[in-house]
């Protein structure tokens, strides 16, 4: 199977812009969530979805959004941008919400405010 | 809330020395505890995990025991390699919903 894609790899926005970041799920996976890493605050829970559906969000601003399409494939939505929202931003994909079930990570897509 | 500690790093050691990465946690119930491995410039993989009290999780070497007394999920592998250079995160998920709270990970150094 192939694994969890994220696209882009790298993003270089400027202050005040918005972002969209994207996410395709292991096939057959119908939980998707996004993580935020930064050296400062480390690996930090974004939002989680499941059948379409926001299930879990972490502490961020309402600046910070998703959605889940039908097909499970995620975005991420980061509207005026700020420096402090340069990270590495990861998505995980698993086949349920079960705490016990594997999140597996894609690679990441690093953005950098300017 | 719930929280995961761990050593800071880095952690600097000699090919096939012994590796323990200390790991405790504060959480309400029961939750699965992970080890996730993150190389440069790559996203987290899954090592091992744990979804009971008293459960090992192992892979590639690396153990992992679930003490449900202690709140510990001590990483150890009994003799390194320079392969196993990363950055290690330890991990719990407690309620319903894929979210998982992380450690600040530790960065682990390979000489050869």
């Amino acid at each position: 199977k192939a694994g969890v894609t994220q696209t882009p790899r790298y993003l270089i926005k400027t202050r005040g812009q918005q972002v969209t970041l994207s996410c395709s799920p292991i096939s057959g996976h119908r939980s998707v969530s996004w993580y935020q890493q930064t050296p400062g605050q480390g690996l930090q829970f974004l939002f989680e979805y499941f059948s379409e559906t926001q299930r879990n969000k972490g502490n961020f601003p309402g600046r910070f959004s998703g959605r889940q399409f039908s097909n499970s494939r995620s975005e991420m939505n980061v509207s005026t941008l700020e420096l402090g929202d340069s990270a590495l931003y990861l998505c995980a994909s698993s086949p349920g919400t079960e705490p016990r079930e594997t999140q597996y990570f894609g690679p990441g897509t690093r953005l950098l405010v300017l | 809330g719930d929280s995961v500690t761990q050593m800071e790093g880095p952690v600097t050691l000699s090919e096939e020395a012994f590796l323990t990465i200390n790991c405790t946690y504060t959480a309400t119930g029961y939750p699965s505890l992970f080890w996730y491995v993150q190389y440069p410039g790559e996203g987290l993989q899954l090592l091992l995990k744990a979804t009971k009290a008293d459960d090992k999780g192992s892979n590639k070497g690396f153990e992992a025991t679930y003490r449900k007394e202690t709140t510990s999920f001590h990483l150890e592998k009994g003799s390194v390699q320079v392969s196993d250079s990363a950055v290690y995160f330890c991990a719990l998920s407690r309620a319903a919903g894929n979210k998982l709270t992380f450690g600040g990970g530790t960065r682990v150094l390979v000489k050869p």
